[in-house]
């Protein structure tokens, strides 16, 4: 079956400083979502893009946050300035297109800021 | 605002066993309903979904789910579970106007299947 890749698996930061989570979605697929589960609590939606653009985001995030797909093939989050409170497992997924409700998820990148 | 509650944190069942893990639901309209597993140090895995149609609906690895409208739930189960099967089980929720399209997490239910 095909895969969603995300690099790093692990992030380690310091406080203030930028990071970009790298992620690789299914070739043919077209909606793409970044989602975030802090360590014991629930998977928690961040943006989804589309047609290179945002569509939706969640309260969670704010300008420090930003999404890219620079070409054919990545979808990057970039936090600007990292906070504690970003300390969480990222996930990046990809559904195929309209109609077509299955999201496929990548392993994750853990971030730690300290 | 859309929500999924699985009131339970932990269920352990005997290899050989049927297992259910409880979903509840609130979302405005028709839901779209989703069960998804999570292995350690994978992302999580499409089971199954609830769009349409026929009220108990079958997935992967077995499991099969039933949507309870006037009970708004979508209990997982399986008729004899595995020990491969002792994962995190996540339910999830969406509408289909505005951000309610996007996917709501339950907190997730570890499973733990006892050879």
């Amino acid at each position: 079956e095909p895969e969603v890749t995300q690099t790093p698996s692990h992030q380690v930061t310091q406080m203030g400083q930028e990071v970009i989570l790298r992620c690789v979605p299914i070739s043919n697929h077209l909606y793409f979502y970044w989602y975030r589960q802090i360590l014991g609590q629930k998977v928690e939606f961040l943006v989804s893009f589309y047609n290179n653009e945002i569509s939706e985001k969640s309260e969670i995030f704010d300008d420090q946050f930003s999404v890219e797909r620079p070409d054919g093939s990545n979808f990057t989050l970039k936090i600007r300035s990292t906070k504690l409170e970003d300390s969480a497992m990222y996930f990046c997924a990809s559904r195929e297109g309209q109609g077509n409700e299955k999201l496929f998820f990548g392993s994750g990148t853990q971030l730690s800021v300290l | 605002a859309q929500s999924v509650a699985q009131p339970e944190d932990q269920v352990n069942v005997a290899e050989g066993n049927p297992l259910t893990v409880k979903c509840t639901y609130s979302v405005s309209g028709n839901p779209y309903l989703f069960w998804y597993v999570q292995y350690p140090n994978r992302g999580l895995q499409f089971l199954l979904k609830y769009i349409t149609g026929d009220n108990l609906v079958k997935g992967s690895y077995g499991f099969e789910a039933e949507f309870n409208k006037s009970q708004t739930s979508f209990h997982l189960k399986k008729p004899s579970a595995l020990v491969s099967d002792s994962a995190l089980y996540f339910c999830a929720v969406r509408g289909i106007a505005g951000s309610a399209r996007q996917l709501t997490f339950g907190s997730g239910t570890q499973l733990t299947v006892l050879p």
